[in-house]
């Protein structure tokens, strides 16, 4: 079955410090990845995408490449900043399957000290 | 522009009431998608809705769970005889629409905090 598995959390850094999440997943085919934030109390929204192998996607100085090879979508920011504390996500979209049905990574809370 | 709304943020409930949770998509959208979270879980899909219609229920509990998106008002995923189990948050989220195609982004709420004493 399709399953995604992020590092566990939390992870806390200092302002300026860079960023890696670990993400790896499981899926027949080829699927699409995400890497969705949730703002504390907020919903999830999205924050980069890719639908491809070797895809880069970006947003907000975050970046993520699609490695068909090691089935890996980490998420690395060069230098991070207190506002971007929040929980990340890593989810999929197997091809075919219905838009709403992402599956999930448990989720890592990264804290950015100042 | 409101985003898509979720009522209430929080709400208790004892074992074995009913637990009615809403969710007002972004207007322009007609498709629904229910997700629970459970204390240090990822999100797991539930249900699939447009208007009146259920698209996909596959991460729905055979039981005591049920979901509508009438044609007219919000969304509601309605639990009955709740339990503990089921305390978890509970987002909605919306597009305009539901191709299955990766461009259409999904739009999330801040989530009903269901918590069963």
């Amino acid at each position: 079955g399709n399953s995604v598995t992020q590092m566990e959390g939390p992870v806390t850094l200092s302002e300026e410090a860079f960023l890696t999440i670990n993400c790896t997943y499981t899926a027949t085919g080829y699927p699409s990845l995400f890497w969705y934030v949730q703002y504390p109390g907020e919903g999830l929204q999205l924050l980069l995408k890719a639908t491809k192998a070797d895809d880069k996607g970006s947003n907000k100085g975050f970046e993520a490449t699609y490695r068909k090879e090691t089935t890996s979508f980490h998420l690395e920011k060069g230098s991070v900043q207190v506002s971007d504390s929040a929980v990340y996500f890593c989810a999929l979209l197997n091809y075919g399957g219905s838009q709403g049905n992402l599956i999930f990574g448990k989720g890592t809370k990264l804290s950015v000290k100042p | 522009n409101a985003g898509v709304m979720q009522n209430p943020r929080h709400l208790v409930r004892r074992r074995g009431q009913e637990a009615r949770l809403r969710c007002s998509p972004m207007k322009g959208h007609s498709h629904v998608y229910w997700y629970r979270q459970l204390p240090e879980e990822g999100l797991k899909f539930m249900v699939y809705l447009q208007k009146e219609n259920i698209i996909d229920e596959s991460g729905m509990p055979k039981e005591r769970f049920s979901a509508e998106f009438p044609k007219e008002g919000p969304s509601i995923l309605r639990i009955q005889q709740v339990v503990r189990g089921d305390s978890a948050a509970y987002f909605c989220a919306s597009s305009r629409s539901g191709t299955g195609g990766t461009n259409e982004k999904l739009f999330f709420g801040s989530g009903t905090q269901l918590s069963v004493l």
